[in-house]
């Protein structure tokens, strides 16, 4: 089955980078874009950016350019989200999600939770 | 990209119907058949329950039901149940390969 897993949890300081992956499985990686969202505690849900794997092209939330850089490994089925310049306002769970068809989320993987402290 | 806006919270008592609005501009809702609807029970991922406005991913309840008008798109929840308590986004594709979520909304059945 179709199956996003992502990496451990995160604790940063302030100005730091993180780099979280999600490695997919259960389908042919180069045929489905991936997207980045992220979830600030009992907050709402935030699109971050998009992947091609197959290409490699992205495309990022105007708020993020510049922070965010969307990454992947083909021959590991991996994609990568690294945020840079962290802030404590960046502090929230990240997923990964495939767009499965038509511009929809699904599924998603676990989330990985980013704590920026100092 | 401002947010979608929704209502903060819906209740409805087992069996009823509740309604979600979703409410965004001519440039993201109402410029495209593109709006899909997520739950997400505490401390877990959210699940695709609508996508492309009104269709329903094989696997999800036939009580979910989702419409669209102008700008604003609904999620229906008929015959309510205690599962379905939970919080609910909606997300359109708003052009030029980006993407905006509602503000959410808490259901809570009473």
């Amino acid at each position: 089955q179709v199956q996003l897993v992502q990496s451990g949890a995160e604790v940063k300081k302030p100005g730091a980078s993180v780099k979280v992956s999600c490695k997919a499985s259960g389908y042919t990686f180069t045929r489905y874009y991936m997207h980045w969202v992220r979830q600030a505690p009992g907050q709402g849900l935030e699109w971050m950016g998009i992947i091609n794997p197959s290409g490699g092209s992205t495309s990022y939330a105007q708020k993020l350019q510049g922070r965010v850089t969307m990454t992947r490994d083909t021959s590991t089925s991996t994609v990568y989200m690294e945020l840079s310049s962290l802030r404590c306002e960046d502090t929230a769970v990240y997923y990964c999600a495939r767009e499965r068809s038509a511009y929809e989320f699904d599924p998603w993987g676990q989330g990985t939770l980013v704590t920026v402290s100092s | 990209q401002s947010a979608l806006t929704q209502p903060a919270s819906v209740s409805g008592s087992p069996g009823q119907s509740i309604t979600i609005s979703c409410t965004g501009t001519s440039s993201d809702v109402g410029s495209y058949n593109l709006v899909s609807w997520y739950q997400q029970h505490p401390g877990k991922a959210p699940k695709l329950m609508i996508y492309e406005d009104n269709k329903r991913p094989s696997g999800v309840s036939n009580r979910f039901s989702g419409s669209k008008s102008g700008n604003t798109a609904s999620l229906t929840i008929s015959g309510l149940q205690a599962e379905d308590e939970a919080d609910y986004y909606c997300c359109s594709y708003a052009g030029s390969s980006t993407y905006v979520f509602g503000t959410g909304t808490k259901v809570t059945v009473l």
